[in-house]
């Protein structure tokens, strides 16, 4: 069964520093989504794309992020400067818009620790 | 915005006793209400979810009702097995919004052998 599959799978970073965190959705899938979860907390949305732009972003997703497709398979997010409280597993998501609509499949995340 | 509260955020049974997870939702407009389960250090899994149109799903041991009027859908598993343990996750999604997920706080279940 496909899946959507995330890199790295932890990533370390001193605050101020760029990161790009990889997802590669599964690949029939048209929607894409950007979700966080700092630890013990629930999932919160951040970004959704589809059709090569941003459809919808929450508050959290600020100028510090941005979402990209880069090529066919990969979706990206970076955060430009990182604070301490953008420590949190990163989950990366998908659907497929034609098939099942709204069925969302997460990858197995990243987790960003900001030191 | 959509809001989604989740109850209880801990619950403990014991194996082959049933399990009940309710959540509550403030949007009227939510259309779609997936359940995900999340197994420490791992990704939330979708398990069952539901659509406006539907007032109950059921596959095996978990099944999914919907109050639309009330505004409110439970998780249901019956026979539970030491395996269920686990987050488990409602979440509700908003017509309007695309297809963003507003999800619940999360409730912890403890099956006791």
């Amino acid at each position: 069964e496909p899946e959507v599959t995330q890199t790295p799978s932890h990533q370390v970073t001193q605050m101020g520093q760029e990161v790009i965190l990889r997802c590669v959705p599964i690949s029939n899938h048209l929607y894409f989504y950007w979700y966080r979860q700092i630890l013990g907390q629930k999932v919160e949305f951040l970004v959704s794309f589809y059709n090569n732009e941003i459809s919808e972003k929450s508050e959290i997703f600020d100028d510090q992020f941005s979402v990209e497709r880069p090529d066919g398979s990969n979706f990206t997010l970076k955060i430009r400067s990182t604070k301490l409280e953008d420590s949190a597993m990163y989950f990366c998501a998908s659907s497929d818009l034609a098939g099942v609509p709204y069925e969302q499949y997460f990858g197995p995340g990243t987790r960003l620790t900001v030191t | 915005g959509e809001n989604v509260e989740q109850h209880p955020s801990t619950l403990s049974v014991q194996e082959g006793d049933s399990a009940v997870i309710k959540c509550t939702y403030s949007d009227s407009a939510s259309n779609y209400f997936p359940w995900y389960k999340q197994e420490l250090g791992k990704r939330p899994q979708l398990i069952i979810d539901i659509r406006s149109n539907v007032g109950e799903k059921k596959d095996q041991r978990i099944a999914v009702t919907l109050n639309k009027t009330a505004k409110h859908f439970s998780l249901h598993i019956t026979e539970t097995q030491p395996e269920d343990s686990a987050v488990y996750f409602c979440a509700a999604r908003h017509k309007e919004y695309g297809n963003k997920l507003v999800f619940g706080a999360g409730t912890i279940l403890r099956v006791k052998s």
